[in-house]
């Protein structure tokens, strides 16, 4: 089992570009989640996920947008990327009676300049 | 809302015992968590306390008191590979908040 993979592992974008990062899970975990890490801040939930086609705010959610079209893919949009969304975007999962253990991927580093 | 504090960094030595603090505020809660993180790595679980009382794994202890707020994570016979981010987190029924993390070093 490949576990939680992000797509792409890095990315540079010029501020005004989008794009979208993709989190894939083969564990059939119900619940998805996507979070930012920036230094000194630990980790805040952008978006979650508790069932295929449902998506939910986090605690900060302006400026990105998410799908959960399948239940093993989450999708993470930035529509206008901003310097301010410079950041180290993890996705994780986890099954639906065991949200605090959650399975992390491995990050995705963006960069807005 | 919800807040987590939790020191900002710890050091100890090889084979100490070092223990990181959590206290939290939350409008719902059903449980505290511990991740690990290496640098450059991604978060990995350590515990869960959904009642009061501790939890033991190896040499990894976390502790929970509902009615006073707190956990803690209890890290026995420190080893060099223990240096990482300790973030505990607190749960309601489908998502999870974090601290802001504990940097711990380990020195020889």
């Amino acid at each position: 089992n490949a576990g939680v993979t992000q797509t792409p592992k890095f990315r540079v974008l010029k501020t005004g570009q989008s794009m979208t990062l993709l989190c894939a899970q083969d564990m059939n975990h119900e619940y998805m989640y996507w979070y930012r890490q920036d230094p000194g801040m630990g980790l805040r939930l952008i978006h979650y996920s508790v069932g295929e086609g449902t998506t939910a705010k986090g605690e900060v959610p302006d400026g990105y947008n998410v799908s959960r079209l399948k239940k093993q893919n989450f999708l993470l949009g930035l529509e206008s990327a901003a310097p301010s969304q410079t950041s180290v975007y993890f996705c994780a999962s986890s099954y639906s009676d065991s949200s605090y253990e959650q399975y992390f991927g491995p990050g995705t580093r963006l960069t807005v300049t | 809302g919800q807040s987590l504090e939790q020191p900002s960094e710890v050091t100890a030595v090889e084979g100490a015992i070092v223990q990181i603090n959590c206290t939290y505020q939350t409008s719902g809660f059903y449980g505290l968590s511990w991740y690990q993180q290496h640098d450059g790595g991604a978060p990995t679980f350590l515990s869960y306390n959904g009642l009061d009382g501790l939890e033991e794994t190896g040499r990894f202890s976390s502790f929970l008191s509902r009615s006073d707020s707190y956990g803690y994570l209890l890290l026995q016979e420190l080893q060099m590979k223990d240096s990482a981010s300790y973030f505990c987190a607190v749960g309601d029924t489908d998502k999870l908040i974090f601290g802001t993390g504990t940097r711990l070093q380990v020195f020889p």
